[in-house]
């Protein structure tokens, strides 16, 4: 399953909402779906899987949404710490894979 | 506590094997299923395979399979990646993860990774 990711950078300020889309080549059932947060020098942060339930101790800022073969992870108020790069990654079919990534920078 | 850290990486020449290895602690390593992706320079994640509880079964990703080999030593509390015919292309930071399970789900913990270079 190919997972396209858009838009591949975001530009925003602090305080804006984001919003990134997630489309896969396939059905990706049943949603299963997570999305990772990384930062430059650190690993993948887990966020979000099966599409809209967050990790533990994540913030409710995060929410993720869709179904069947398009996701959405959103962001509102962003904070200074959230300006990473997201991926989202089915678990769905083997072989597992994620998707390009996008940049939410300032 | 989770942990994991990856080791063995280094600068290997092309067509040279490695192995990485991904010493846990902090959980039951016989209870989870085990993955490896690697963040190549310049892009994105890629998953590379997953390995089982039990080590019974493997998945690997298409770009990989043949020269890359998952196992596991769980009275050791260790993962291997074995790397074969090795290639410039795969250069980058490999990361083991712990999967949610015991087969394959999604990664929830991960180690700080080991950087491998492909160079002559």
């Amino acid at each position: 399953i190919v997972l396209t990711q858009s838009p591949g950078t975001l530009s925003l300020s602090p305080g804006e909402r984001a919003t990134l889309s997630c489309r896969a080549s396939q059905n990706i059932g049943p949603n299963l779906l997570a999305w990772y947060q990384q930062r430059p020098g650190q690993p993948p942060r887990l966020l979000i899987y099966e599409a809209f339930t967050r990790a533990t101790g994540i913030s409710d800022r995060f929410s993720g949404s869709g179904s069947g073969t398009d996701f959405t992870l959103s962001i509102s108020r962003l904070e200074p710490e959230d300006f990473a790069t997201y991926y989202c990654h089915q678990y769905g079919a083997t072989p597992f894979t994620f998707g390009p990534g996008t940049k939410v920078d300032i | 506590q989770v942990h994991l850290v990856e080791s063995g990486g280094g600068v290997v020449q092309p067509g040279g094997s490695l192995r990485l290895s991904c010493a846990v602690s902090g959980f039951t390593l016989s209870g989870y299923g085990m993955h490896w992706v690697r963040l190549a320079p310049g892009k994105g994640l890629e998953w590379l395979a997953v390995i089982s509880h039990n080590g019974a079964n493997e998945f690997y990703a298409d770009s990989v399979k043949g020269r890359l080999t998952v196992s596991r030593d769980n009275s050791k509390n260790t993962v291997f990646l074995h790397m074969n015919t090795v290639r410039p292309e795969d250069t980058g930071v490999y990361y083991c993860a712990r999967d949610v399970g015991s087969a394959w789900n999604y990664p929830d913990y991960w180690g700080q990774g080991t950087l491998v270079t492909v160079s002559s």
